[in-house]
């Protein structure tokens, strides 16, 4: 299964946006990007996904590098309700493999 | 609309017992997926459950078996349980086998 690499943690003032980097420089041409959050004592919540194109939601926006080796995950203005830990995860479309996740980015939010 | 709900939430046995976790997916959802989380690690995929029929696995022992019912709900069951065993259990559902997966909050395990 393709890997990603996340920093371990991030901080980042309310109100302001954060970008959380995750590299996969191995991933496929079927492997679609995930990101999932996970709040204290909470199973994990998905966010958003792309394949190639930026993709944009109510919670976030997905930035894809042109060759998909990258991606970033932008919160717009961040609250302290953000504060989470964030995975990014590959899945291939076509298997629908499962989700395997890393240790993740440990979001802090400064009020 | 009820999202993943798992029960029990907390629960306590000891080495070389047997136990049984519960999960009733999202309505609507018809795929059912097992992850064990230890602390300070990210879940780590168990199984897949569709149309009552083990779909994937992951790399888990034989001592972690499952079943999903006619209603979608499934079950997940470990034996002979360690020590090692001690994890949150996630439980998360999806309409589909290649759809995003909404998550439980979790049966947190402890084996003494």
């Amino acid at each position: 299964d393709a890997k990603t690499t996340q920093p371990n943690s991030m901080e980042s003032n309310e109100e302001e946006p954060v970008h959380l980097p995750c590299n996969h420089s191995t991933i496929s041409g079927t492997d679609y990007i995930h990101w999932y959050r996970q709040l204290p004592s909470q199973g994990p919540e998905y966010v958003i996904h792309g394949l190639t194109s930026n993709v944009n939601n109510r919670m976030a926006s997905l930035a894809i590098a042109e060759d998909r080796k990258s991606s970033t995950l932008i919160l717009h203005r961040a609250t302290l309700r953000d504060a989470a830990v964030y995975y990014c995860i590959l899945r291939d479309r076509n298997t629908g493999n499962q989700f395997y996740f890393g240790t993740g980015t440990s979001l802090t939010v400064i009020p | 609309d009820a999202g993943v709900t798992q029960s029990p939430t907390h629960l306590i046995k000891t080495r070389g017992q047997q136990v049984t976790l519960r999960c009733s997916p999202k309505s609507g959802h018809d795929t059912v997926s097992w992850y064990q989380q230890a602390l300070g690690q990210g879940p780590q995929f168990i199984f897949q459950y569709y149309e009552e029929e083990e779909r994937q696995r992951g790399n888990f022992p034989d001592r972690f078996s499952g079943h999903q019912f006619p209603n979608y709900s499934s079950e997940l069951n470990v034996n002979a349980l360690l020590l090692g065993d001690s994890a949150l259990y996630l439980c998360a559902s999806s309409p589909g086998q290649r759809s995003p997966l909404h998550f439980g909050n979790g049966t947190r395990l402890t084996v003494t």
